[in-house]
């Protein structure tokens, strides 16, 4: 069963900081892997997809990479802003033997940047 | 503004009551989930739609019944449910069966 772990729970950083928020699991044998966010009371919004051959993903301040043999991803973000506050999940999806998939998130690392 | 709606944003119902959440997507997806979301858990996955048949039923209650007439519409028709299915109800769509999630804004329901 695939476990997946967000660690820290929560982390608060000043404005301007460089971060890395963890993601790690337990079956390596994924299709890929997202990453969200997700503001208080609403939904989960779209940040990077890295499929299983990707060793990484950029989308302007932010940078996702994947190490499947390690069990790994980890998402950076770059220069800090407050409007960055929010939980974020990470999403591992396998395929079964069955062609079924399974997507399993994490319980998400909530992130305050203080000005 | 994701292109997945979902109706009604907050939910408040007796445990008799008989209720729907709705979801439509306008991205031209042709993949549709229902996840649960609850306090201190992680998002639990509830049911999949592909090219509109189920492909998933995760041990969900009766009490919850998915409907999907076509691939940009999903709805989760509730009755009977319990303090306990009080949550954060997720629609998700993406374009094929392992593609990319695009989630709704949720629905909050609470249960007396």
């Amino acid at each position: 069963k695939q476990e997946v772990t967000q660690i820290p729970a929560a982390l608060s950083v000043p404005e301007g900081e460089n971060l890395v928020l963890n993601c790690s699991f337990t079956d390596s044998a994924i299709y890929n892997l997202q990453w969200f966010r997700q503001d208080p009371g609403k939904g989960l919004t779209s940040l990077l997809l890295i499929q299983s051959s990707q060793r990484e993903q950029t989308s302007g301040r932010l940078n996702a990479s994947l190490d499947k043999s390690s069990g790994r991803s980890t998402l950076y973000i770059a220069a800090s802003q407050p409007g960055d506050s929010a939980t974020y999940l990470c999403a591992v999806r396998i395929i079964d033997s069955g062609g079924y998939q399974k997507v399993t998130f994490g319980t998400g690392t909530k992130l305050q940047v203080i000005p | 503004e994701t292109g997945v709606t979902q109706t009604p944003r907050h939910l408040v119902m007796g445990m008799t009551n008989k209720k729907s959440l709705k979801c439509e997507q306008h991205l031209g997806h042709n993949a549709m989930y229902w996840y649960k979301q609850s306090a201190k858990k992680p998002l639990e996955l509830m049911f999949v739609y592909n090219f509109k048949e189920q492909t998933e039923n995760n041990s969900v209650p009766s009490r919850f019944s998915p409907e999907c007439p076509n691939s940009s519409h999903l709805f989760l028709h509730l009755h009977t449910l319990q303090p306990e299915d009080s949550a954060l109800y997720l629609c998700a769509s993406s374009q094929e069966f392992t593609g990319e999630l695009f989630f709704g804004e949720g629905s909050r329901l609470t249960v007396l």
